[in-house]
């Protein structure tokens, strides 16, 4: 299995909506990573995991906060966010250490209303 | 100066058509993605290389880490191979990314 899955593939939410982006993989991969995409840009880094602990936050705002329950799973919970945060959100998973290839889920597709 | 550089941003070819895009990087790395992304979906990982040439199918990468070039070349173009194509490069935890090339390849 060499799959990142991420659900839902598309999010319509109102601003005082809270709502979360879930990521998993069975790869045995330690380190997970969360990217915004914006149309015609390439993925910005908001945050990493490493061993499930936050090893970057890139400075998100406070109104994304992200959550790693164990080594499978990656969360991005979603609460008070403003048009301008509609994108693509997508979910990857590298081993640690070294040069290693990434493996990048689908994306979710958010668009705040 | 990004430290990612890639050229061209666009390029239109038609099916069949031998194709290169170019990425250039200002840093020391030890290896270097090449990542397709089709409209409106995930990015797909296409090679990581640190030396020489890799070849999967019609694509072909190559990198010279002491020019701090590499190239993505597919041959025989199709128009299932219209995308953005990226390179990225490790820096630590973190992947430096292109601005991305969007190929369009007409039938």
């Amino acid at each position: 299995d060499t799959e990142v899955t991420q659900t839902p593939k598309h999010l319509v939410m109102g601003m005082t909506n809270k709502k979360s982006l879930k990521c998993e993989q069975h790869m045995g991969h330690r380190a997970m990573y969360w990217y915004k995409q914006k149309a015609k840009k390439p993925p910005e880094l908001m945050f990493v995991y490493s061993y499930e602990k936050l090893s970057i936050n890139e400075s998100v705002p406070s109104r994304f906060s992200p959550e790693c329950p164990n080594s499978s799973l990656l969360n991005l919970h979603l609460h008070a966010l403003q048009p301008e945060d509609s994108a693509l959100y997508l979910c990857a998973s590298r081993p640690t250490g070294g040069n290693t290839e990434a493996f990048f889920g689908q994306g979710t597709r958010l668009t705040v209303v | 100066k990004n430290e990612v550089e890639q050229s061209p941003q666009n390029l239109t070819a038609q099916e069949g058509e031998f194709i290169t895009i170019n990425c250039s990087y200002s840093v020391g790395i030890s290896a270097l993605h090449w990542l397709q992304q089709h409209p409106g979906g995930g990015i797909v990982s296409l090679f990581m290389l640190s030396s020489g040439k890799k070849k999967h199918g019609r694509l072909i990468a190559t990198i010279n880490i002491q020019e701090k070039h590499s190239s993505l070349h597919i041959t025989a173009s199709h128009p299932r191979d219209s995308a953005v194509y990226i390179c990225a490069v490790p820096s630590g935890s973190r992947l430096t990314f292109g601005e991305g090339t969007q190929l369009t390849v007409n039938p």
